[in-house]
């Protein structure tokens, strides 16, 4: 079935600088490819989002790459701060009659000051 | 409200009673997902409604779970005979547009 591995589960950076999640997924039809930040608590929040026609989107300090070939997607968080702590859940979707998504298992960032 | 609002926050049960969760979308959000989110874990899909089509129900664990959406609106998941591995966070989320889901901030359920 369908399927979306993430790593690394855990990932500890230094405040400024740079974390990257990866992502890989199974199902070629995926197309759509959305990034969310769980905070202790609250809901998961929709950070950005990439499409299947597009390889690369920038917004501020937060970058997703997309790889349709090697199936595989990237979040790239630069400069980062503490407030950046948090789960970080990829997903992929398509549409199969319903809109259904398919969550990778979460990657804790600690951002140490 | 501005959000998708979830009800209770916390729920604690004991095994084999039954239990009911309320979730309010987002007003004219016309699909709506739950998800339940064990400790540590991703994110578990179990039934999507959107507009008045028939509910995806493929992702229910078993027939002890049941949900509703009412008037296209709010939503109910109900767990029967609750057991302890039922223990974990219940997540509704609501969306306008295909892609972007806007989640509540769940229900910790407790099984003991």
């Amino acid at each position: 079935g369908e399927n979306v591995e993430q790593h690394p589960s855990t990932l500890s950076v230094q405040e400024g600088d740079s974390a990257v999640i990866k992502c890989t997924y199974s199902d070629s039809a995926s197309n759509y490819f959305p990034w969310y930040k769980q905070e202790l608590g609250k809901g998961p929040q929709l950070i950005i989002d990439i499409r299947s026609n597009v390889g690369e989107k920038k917004d501020q300090r937060i970058a997703v790459t997309l790889n349709k070939t090697a199936k595989h997607f990237s979040l790239h968080i630069t400069e980062t701060q503490p407030e950046d702590s948090a789960v970080y859940f990829c997903a992929a979707s398509w549409n199969s009659g319903t809109y259904k998504y398919i969550f990778g298992t979460g990657t804790r960032l600690k951002v140490l000051a | 409200g501005a959000g998708v609002s979830q009800s209770p926050s916390n729920k604690v049960t004991e095994k084999g009673k039954d239990v009911e969760l309320r979730c309010d979308p987002i007003s004219g959000h016309t699909a709506l997902y739950w998800y339940r989110q064990s400790l540590g874990q991703g994110l578990e899909f179990l039934i999507y409604f959107q507009g008045n089509s028939a509910p995806d129900k493929s992702g229910l664990p078993s027939d002890r779970f049941s949900a509703e959406r009412t008037g296209g609106s709010v939503s109910t998941l109900t767990i029967q005979r609750t057991q302890q591995e039922d223990s974990a966070v219940y997540l509704c989320a609501s969306s306008y547009e295909v892609g972007k889901l806007f989640f509540g901030s769940g229900t910790q359920l407790s099984v003991l």
